[in-house]
């Protein structure tokens, strides 16, 4: 089974500082873990993804995350906010042989970023 | 080119009538699926097809109804809409098990009145 926590369900931080948004998976197989950004009433459009091969995953924006095996985080991380950085982001996982790609998805984090 | 579209954008209509949503995708994926994100943001999976073929049918009412005429094309029928089919609904595709990543549509808002 697989299953993903997000933790916050909104996180406000200033233009310029950290943003870490947090996730917890667990899988019963090699996961494939995704973070996807939803701008208001737009579709879902993907962060960044690991699959297999390097831990630390650079995404689009300047996003990234890392990957630990045998420990559950897969955490969000980006240097320095952008005003255009405030959306909604989901984590998600899947894996190989499940359910012929069943991604299941955290209830998402609203960021909001403040001038 | 737009990889995975669905129409209509908009969708506003009365109680028990029956509408459709389709979705077509140009990536060759060979997976193809439907959610449902509620108000609330939570996003659901509802079906997934394989070339043509049903692989997930979650639980879902049964006046939902997919339909998928070949590998790149997989519609959503809904019989006797109820208010509380009021939602967005993605199309998704993928190559199998989901290795390469989701490629959604930009969603369908479906408001019954």
């Amino acid at each position: 089974a697989q299953s993903v926590t997000q933790l916050g369900s909104h996180v406000s931080v200033s233009e310029g500082a950290l943003v870490l948004l947090r996730c917890n998976y667990s899988s019963s197989v090699p996961p494939y873990l995704f973070w996807y950004v939803q701008y208001p009433n737009q579709g879902l459009q993907l962060l960044l993804k690991y699959t297999t091969g390097a831990t630390l995953v650079k995404g689009i924006n300047g996003f990234e995350a890392e990957f630990k095996k045998s420990e559950t985080p897969f955490h969000l991380t980006k240097p320095s906010a952008h005003m255009s950085d405030a959306a909604e982001y989901f984590c998600a996982v899947s894996g190989y042989g499940v359910s012929q790609g069943n991604l299941k998805f955290g209830k998402g984090t609203k960021l909001s970023v403040k001038p | 080119d737009t990889a995975v579209s669905q129409t209509p954008k908009y969708l506003v209509t009365q109680m028990g009538n029956d509408k459709s949503i389709k979705c077509e995708q140009n990536l060759g994926h060979d997976t193809m699926y439907w959610y449902k994100q509620d108000s609330k943001k939570f996003l659901k999976i509802m079906f997934s097809y394989n070339n043509k073929e049903l692989i997930i049918n979650e639980t879902v009412p049964n006046r939902f109804s997919p339909k998928s005429p070949d590998k790149a094309h997989l519609n959503l029928h809904i019989n006797s809409l109820e208010l509380g089919d009021s939602a967005v609904y993605f199309c998704a595709s993928s190559l199998p098990h989901g290795a390469g990543g989701y490629t959604f549509g930009s969603g369908t808002r479906l408001t019954v009145v």
